[in-house]
């Protein structure tokens, strides 16, 4: 769990900002998913990304986030003119493996909690 | 579309006895179920899964089971400690997708 590395741990932006949250993989790792816990429900998936590729967005919001995850560096998820429903925690997970998940092969990261004001 | 439900928002058991943590699917595509355990500011961690092709898998104090025909898991703590205090998700997945389906989540409390 604590190898998957998420920063910032919180953060605070007002209505209209742009927020951008960084998820480096556990070493080894080339695939990377972001997930969204709103306040009282479930994580929901939202993107799966391998280096430099986006594999399935089927859970982003079809405005105002993007997601990437570049050759060198971390993904990053990015949410523009935030509003105060974008309140959340937001989760990364990485994996090594492309076919399937498991539970011994998808770790999550400890979470940035996004509160907008 | 909630494909993955947790009714219980919360339970709430003596340490030494067994806790019983329920979850229900809708999906008959879903052939793999998770459970994870998260404690508050911190991610989820694993705890146990089962594949369709079982009915039960057991690690130590963990087991889950499964009953396919009513689109039914439960995961069993026994005896239930203190530390299992937390919130437990379960999720579930088709092979070869790329993502986890979560439930609600249940707020188990161990009362000493």
């Amino acid at each position: 769990n604590a190898g998957v590395m998420q920063n910032p741990r919180h953060l605070v932006r007002r209505r209209g900002q742009e927020a951008r949250l960084r998820c480096s993989p556990m070493k080894g790792h080339s695939h990377v998913y972001w997930y969204r816990q709103l306040p009282e429900e479930g994580l929901k998936f939202m993107v799966y990304l391998q280096k430099e590729n986006i594999i399935d967005e089927s859970g982003m919001p079809k405005e105002r986030f993007s997601a990437e995850f570049p050759k060198e560096g971390p993904s990053i998820l990015r949410i523009q003119q935030v509003v105060r429903g974008d309140s959340a925690a937001y989760f990364c997970a990485s994996s090594k493996s492309s076919y399937g998940i498991s539970g011994n092969t998808i770790y999550f990261g400890e979470g940035s909690w996004l509160t907008v004001v | 579309d909630q494909q993955v439900k947790q009714n219980s928002p919360s339970l709430s058991v003596q340490e030494g006895r067994i806790s019983i943590l329920n979850c229900d699917y809708t999906n008959s595509m879903f052939d793999y179920f998770l459970w994870y355990k998260k404690y508050p500011a911190e991610g989820p961690t694993f705890l146990i899964s089962i594949s369709s092709i079982k009915d039960k898998n057991e690690d130590g104090r963990f087991t889950v089971f499964l009953n396919k025909s009513a689109k039914h898991l439960s995961l069993h703590i026994v005896p239930s400690q203190p530390g299992d205090s937390a919130v437990y998700f379960c999720a579930a997945s088709i092979q070869g997708a790329q993502k986890l389906v979560f439930g609600q989540g249940t707020r188990l409390t161990i009362n000493p």
